[in-house]
């Protein structure tokens, strides 16, 4: 079945405690994303990478570390997590290297920062 | 960037057709126009997309303008199992992905 998977779905942390969440697709796409949903302010994407090893900033970047070494993962690192950065998340990918294929989600990582 | 402007919220009678509008004045000749949903906190999911003709598929028809200034959604028979969050997006430039707060759709039983 041709999906977006990621882990952990829920995660409860401390403040400055590193942390990874995975992301894998199996659709063979290019193009992959990181969003963040917080109430009122719909969805904000974080990084996005057009290809292997080529990454690049979404529009709240400050505080998120990604890599692309392999073609189906995109990990999002936090590397010294604050309270600001609890939220909902969402990797997403798409065919083509521009994103403007269709997207297709994962299902959410709900992270909440003490 | 071309950005998009909707309402906030919108309510449509059970099995009647929904029509969500779209603003994005600033939109470039070559960028498509987007539609997703996101039900509750689930991943959003991509409903229809087009650049200038109008389009239909099996969940909806997405019309938009000869100037391409906006556009709308018709959600033909809408249920309550569309109530969702939409959003209408068109793709930036530079590569980035701007979702705005979308519309909430709410489907009065």
């Amino acid at each position: 079945e041709a999906q977006v998977t990621q882990n952990p779905r829920y995660l409860i942390t401390v403040t400055g405690k590193k942390l990874t969440v995975t992301c894998s697709q199996n659709m063979n796409h290019e193009y992959m994303s990181w969003y963040r949903q917080d109430p009122g302010l719909g969805l904000r994407q974080i990084y996005y990478s057009m290809n292997v090893e080529v990454t690049d900033k979404g529009d709240v970047p400050e505080g998120y570390k990604v890599s692309r070494k392999e073609k189906r993962n995109f990990p999002l690192i936090l590397e010294s997590p604050s309270p600001n950065q609890t939220s909902l998340y969402f990797c997403a990918s798409s065919p083509g290297t521009s994103g403007r294929g269709t997207q297709y989600f994962g299902p959410g990582t709900r992270l909440t920062v003490l | 960037d071309a950005k998009t402007t909707q309402p906030p919220s919108m309510d449509c009678a059970e099995g009647r057709a929904a029509n969500l509008p779209c603003n994005h004045s600033t939109i470039s000749g070559n960028e498509y126009v987007y539609w997703y949903r996101q039900i509750h906190s689930q991943g959003p999911q991509y409903i229809i997309h087009g650049l200038k003709n109008n389009e239909t598929n099996e969940m909806a028809s997405l019309i938009i303008t000869e100037d391409r200034k906006s556009s709308t959604l018709i959600l033909p028979h809408a249920t309550l199992r569309d109530t969702a969050v939409y959003y209408c997006i068109v793709k930036s430039r530079d590569d980035k992905i701007i979702f705005g707060k979308g519309t909430r759709l709410h489907i009065l039983p």
